[in-house]
């Protein structure tokens, strides 16, 4: 166990609809990372928090958006779903926002119909 | 897109056997790391290798790194059943803004038969 969590563990929803899913961090972790983990395939950075800021993105839409508490849990949402966005969704939390092990929650898997 | 590919994309072994499975990687990384994920759910971290390491052991895995060649290996020695998951490398590349992320490679699936 990471201490990472996330919730929920599934979710159906239908396409154009939005999403909201929500991490809290390991105890002590101030960074928070999102990934997305399609089928068969390896997980992709969507983007980080430090510091309630966004500390950098990947490859993906503006309709990813997130947020970081001041607790250092964090929410990913998600606009407009498209079907394409059916997947695992990972966080991650670390200490600091470089070259350190990042530690995993369970997954929330989205299916979107 | 994904940084790296594992090679092989799935490895069926007997209990006791070794199982090698090797990463390759595009860009200059900070580290280097091996994550395990049991059917579709969370990543579990098993170990980290930073650049100017060429080999480490945590228990009865050992990852080498060769940067002139942009490749590591995963050893996982004296296999167990409970070996069976989905093995993935992701870098740390250097240059990505200080975000630590991490860019994965598309995975190994280790099957352990008794």
């Amino acid at each position: 166990e990471t201490g990472v969590t996330q919730s929920p563990t599934h979710l159906i929803k239908t396409r154009g609809q939005q999403v909201t899913l929500r991490c809290s961090s390991q105890s002590g972790h101030n960074t928070v990372s999102w990934y997305q983990q399609a089928l068969g395939q390896g997980p992709q950075f969507i983007f980080q928090y430090y510091r309630e800021e966004e500390n950098g993105r990947g490859n993906f839409p503006p309709r990813f958006s997130g947020l970081q508490f001041p607790n250092y849990s964090s929410e990913l949402n998600v606009n407009a779903l498209e079907l394409d966005d059916s997947a695992l969704y990972l966080c991650a939390s670390s200490l600091v926002g470089t070259g350190e092990t990042q530690y995993f929650g369970p997954g929330t898997r989205l299916l979107v119909l | 897109s994904q940084q790296g590919e594992e090679d092989p994309q799935a490895l069926s072994i007997q209990e006791g056997e070794n199982a090698t499975m090797n990463c390759s990687y595009k860009t200059s990384i900070n580290n280097l790391q091996w994550y395990r994920q049991n059917s579709g759910r969370g990543l579990v971290h098993l170990i980290l290798i930073r650049s100017n390491e060429r080999e480490k052991h945590s228990g009865r895995l050992r990852v080498t790194l060769d940067t002139s060649k942009k490749s590591s290996s995963l050893l996982i020695t004296a296999s167990r059943a409970a070996d069976t998951a989905s093995y993935f490398c992701a870098t740390d590349a250097k240059g990505s803004g200080n975000t630590g992320k991490l860019i994965f490679g598309q995975g190994t699936t280790l099957q352990v038969k008794p």
